[in-house]
C-alpha cells in the first residue's frame, strides 16, 4: 500500500540556519505530493504541493521538489526563523483529483528554531 | 467564514461510554474527511463524504464507530462502548469541488479514555 517516510526527529536549529527535512515515498501510479504544517495549538495547514515529476512547490521560503527517480519530497529553506517552530508532515494522494481526495501522512517531525 | 470547526476541544470519557464528535466544515465546502492522528504519528484516513453520501471507509473504522452527515452540512462521528486506545485527536476537513487549494483542516477533538 501507499507510505511515507520521513526522517526521525526532533530538529532543533539555531536562526537562519539551512533547513532539510527529507521525505520519501512508496505508491502506485503517479502520486501528488504534499507538505502540511502544523503550529502549536493550531490545525494543519497546507504548506506547499507538486502534482508530477520534476515540480517544484514552494510557499513561504520553503520549497520541495517531487523527485520520481528517487521517489522523495524533500523539504528545504534557506534560512529558518523562530516562526517556523512546528511539526512538519509529508503526505501524499494517489488519487487522480490530488488535492481532494484521501490522504497519507507520514509520521511528522517536530522542528523548534532557537533565536 | 471562520473555517472548519470541531467540537468540542477535548474529551475525557470513561472506558465503555458513548462519544459524539461534530464537525462543520467550510460552508461551500462539499468534501468532509475524518482522520485519526495518535501521539508520535500522522493522521490517518478513517472515512470522508460527497456532500451527505459516506464514500469511503477506512478498515480503522471499526464497527464501534459511525459516521454521518445527514444534510451534506455538518458531520458527526460517534464512538460506542469506547476503549482506551481510542484515545487520539480527531481531525475534521473539509474540501470544496476540484480541492485544487486541499483540504482545510479543523484544530481537531482530543479524546481521552480513561
Amino acid at each position: 500500500g501507499d507510505s511515507v517516510t520521513q526522517m526521525e526527529g526532533p530538529v532543533t536549529l539555531s536562526e537562519e540556519a539551512f533547513l532539510t527535512i527529507n521525505c520519501t515515498y512508496t505508491a502506485t501510479g503517479y502520486p501528488s505530493l504534499f507538505w502540511y504544517v502544523q503550529y502549536p495549538g493550531e490545525g494543519l495547514q497546507l504548506l506547499l504541493k507538486a502534482t508530477k515529476a520534476d515540480d517544484k512547490g514552494s510557499n513561504k521560503g520553503f520549497e520541495a521538489t517531487y523527485r520520481k527517480e528517487t521517489t522523495s519530497f524533500h523539504l528545504e529553506k534557506g534560512s529558518v526563523q523562530v516562526s517556523d517552530s512546528a511539526v512538519y508532515f509529508c503526505a501524499l494522494s494517489t488519487s487522480s483529483t490530488g488535492a481532494n481526495s484521501k490522504l497519507t501522512f507520514g509520521k511528522g517531525i517536530t522542528l523548534s528554531v532557537r533565536p | 467564514d471562520t473555517g472548519v470547526s470541531q467540537d468540542p476541544r477535548h474529551k475525557i470519557t470513561k472506558r465503555g461510554q458513548n462519544v459524539t464528535f461534530r464537525c462543520d466544515p467550510i460552508s461551500e465546502h462539499n468534501r468532509l474527511y475524518w482522520y485519526r492522528q495518535t501521539l508520535g504519528q500522522g493522521p490517518e484516513f478513517l472515512t470522508y463524504f460527497q456532500n451527505e453520501a459516506q464514500l469511503e471507509k477506512s478498515r480503522l473504522l471499526s464497527d464501534r464507530f459511525s459516521a454521518e452527515r445527514p444534510k451534506g452540512s455538518f458531520s458527526t462521528l460517534e464512538i460506542q462502548r469506547t476503549e482506551q486506545g481510542d484515545s487520539a485527536m480527531y481531525l475534521c476537513a473539509s474540501s470544496s469541488p476540484g480541492g485544487r487549494s486541499g483540504y482545510t483542516f479543523g484544530s481537531g477533538t482530543r479524546l481521552t479514555v480513561v
